[in-house]
């Protein structure tokens, strides 16, 4: 299996612009979760899906911020207008049985926002 | 508000030796913990975890310290080798080892020098 995917693994955008995020978890896993890593606050919940349905949005920021599951097998995470704040590491992560040792994380997108 | 706290951003051990790595947390509900590990451009992997009906998790050079009446949980490896090099997040959950939301402390920078 090639594990969780995630594109583009790298994204610099400027102010105001729209940045969308994409991830393609593992074959049959039915939970998915977005996470956003800062040094600050480390890695963060920011939603989870379980059957393609968004269970607990309450990690994500703001209205700015918005994620959707279409389908089993992709989820993508959009922020629009995007602000420097937002620069981060974003990790899709997918499980099954939503135990928390198989959660596996895909490599992450960097997130710069200037 | 910070539930689950690392206090020491980085950690330096020669190799062979003990590698202690620390976390606090505030909230009394949380009844399982998890210990991840984070290589550079790679996403976190489950290390060991422990629930709160212990004090101790062994894995092989992996072992988990629960304290519940300090609230803080270590991780000991030892020996300790410089393939450990990596950022180690503790996390902490609601709910035993069914699905809980789970709260990332900020990271340890673990550094092993042969």
């Amino acid at each position: 299996d090639a594990g969780v995917i995630q594109s583009p693994r790298h994204e610099v955008t400027e102010m105001g612009q729209e940045v969308t995020l994409r991830c393609k978890p593992i074959s049959g896993h039915d939970y998915l979760f977005w996470y956003r890593q800062t040094m600050m606050r480390g890695l963060e919940l920011l939603i989870y899906f379980n059957n393609n349905v968004p269970i607990d949005d309450s990690g994500m920021p703001e209205d700015r911020f918005s994620a959707k599951m279409p389908n089993a097998s992709f989820s993508t995470l959009k922020i629009q207008p995007s602000e420097p704040r937002d620069s981060a590491v974003y990790f899709c992560a997918s499980s099954t049985m939503g135990i928390q040792e198989t959660q596996y994380f895909g490599p992450g997108t960097r997130l710069l926002v200037l | 508000d910070q539930q689950v706290k690392q206090n020491s951003p980085s950690l330096s051990v020669q190799e062979g030796r003990i590698s202690i790595l620390n976390c606090d947390y505030t909230n009394s509900m949380f009844d399982y913990f998890l210990w991840y590990k984070k290589y550079p451009a790679e996403g976190p992997t489950f290390l060991i975890s422990i629930s709160s009906i212990k004090d101790k998790n062994e894995d092989g050079r992996f072992t988990v310290f629960l304290n519940k009446s300090a609230k803080h949980l270590s991780l000991h490896i030892v020996p300790s080798q410089p393939g450990d090099s990596a950022v180690y997040f503790c996390a902490a959950s609601v709910g035993g080892t069914s699905y809980g939301k789970l709260t990332f402390g900020q990271g340890t920078i673990l550094t092993v020098h042969p």
